[in-house]
């Protein structure tokens, strides 16, 4: 089964630059969608098609997509940016939607 | 506006049957993809199912092949969940979103609030 791989856990200081990755075999060749969770809520789509931004989501977040690396990037980071984020694709292989394991963001 | 309203969790057995119901608004369902989505107390999203426009295509997880059946009454514009043998580890919120009009590669851009299934003895 195909598996995405994020660090468990990213910690940046305000106003820096905060970069979440997920791993997958041949992750470039598949459209990455980005989620934002934060607790209690359900998760918003931050990112989508590697690194477009749905209306309403803040140009801070960006993400990029190469080779067996995803990255969603989150620039000027602030203290509402602190949540659990999630990657996730469509596997045509074996028909299955995955997720990545979640990162969860900290702002110092 | 786009709305999606889970209903039908609560406590069950292991064995049980559940259904878990979710009421769309401001779209018509027929018109995209639709999944369900879980996630265990403090553990990270998992697909659960997912089924086409038509209602041709529908796929499952692994964990639920064979127990859990997805489908959708387009007169009442609602997507629902036949959970079936329920295990302990079928507890979680279980959120309905909406997938793409056209691909199902395209990304789940409205979610439910969820609805907490619990299976205990």
């Amino acid at each position: 089964s195909y598996v995405l791989t994020q660090p468990p856990s990213v910690s940046v200081a305000p106003g820096q630059t905060a970069r979440i990755t997920c791993g997958g075999n041949s992750i470039g060749s598949k459209n990455v969608h980005w989620y934002q969770q934060k607790p209690g809520q359900a998760p918003v789509l931050v990112v989508y098609d590697d690194r477009d931004r749905p209306s309403g989501i803040p140009e801070r977040f960006s993400g990029s997509n190469s080779g067996n690396t995803a990255t969603l990037t989150i620039s000027r980071v602030e203290a509402g940016d602190e949540a659990d984020y999630y990657c996730h694709v469509w596997n045509d292989g074996s028909d299955h939607v995955v997720f990545g394991g979640g990162t969860k963001l900290t702002v110092l | 506006q786009v709305q999606l309203v889970e209903s039908g969790g609560g406590l069950g057995k292991p064995g049980e049957s559940l259904r878990l119901s979710c009421a769309a608004s401001g779209f018509t369902v027929s018109d995209y993809y639709m999944t369900w989505i879980r996630q265990a107390p403090a553990r990270g999203l998992e697909w659960v199912s997912y089924i086409d426009k038509s209602g041709s295509s529908i796929f499952y997880a692994d964990s639920v092949k064979g127990r859990f059946t997805i489908s959708r009454d387009y007169a009442k514009n609602s997507l629902y969940l036949e959970m079936n043998s329920l295990r302990v580890e079928d507890t979680a919120v279980y959120y309905c979103a909406r997938g793409g009009k056209w691909l199902i590669r395209d990304p789940f851009d409205y979610w439910g609030q969820g609805t907490l299934v619990t299976v205990s003895s």
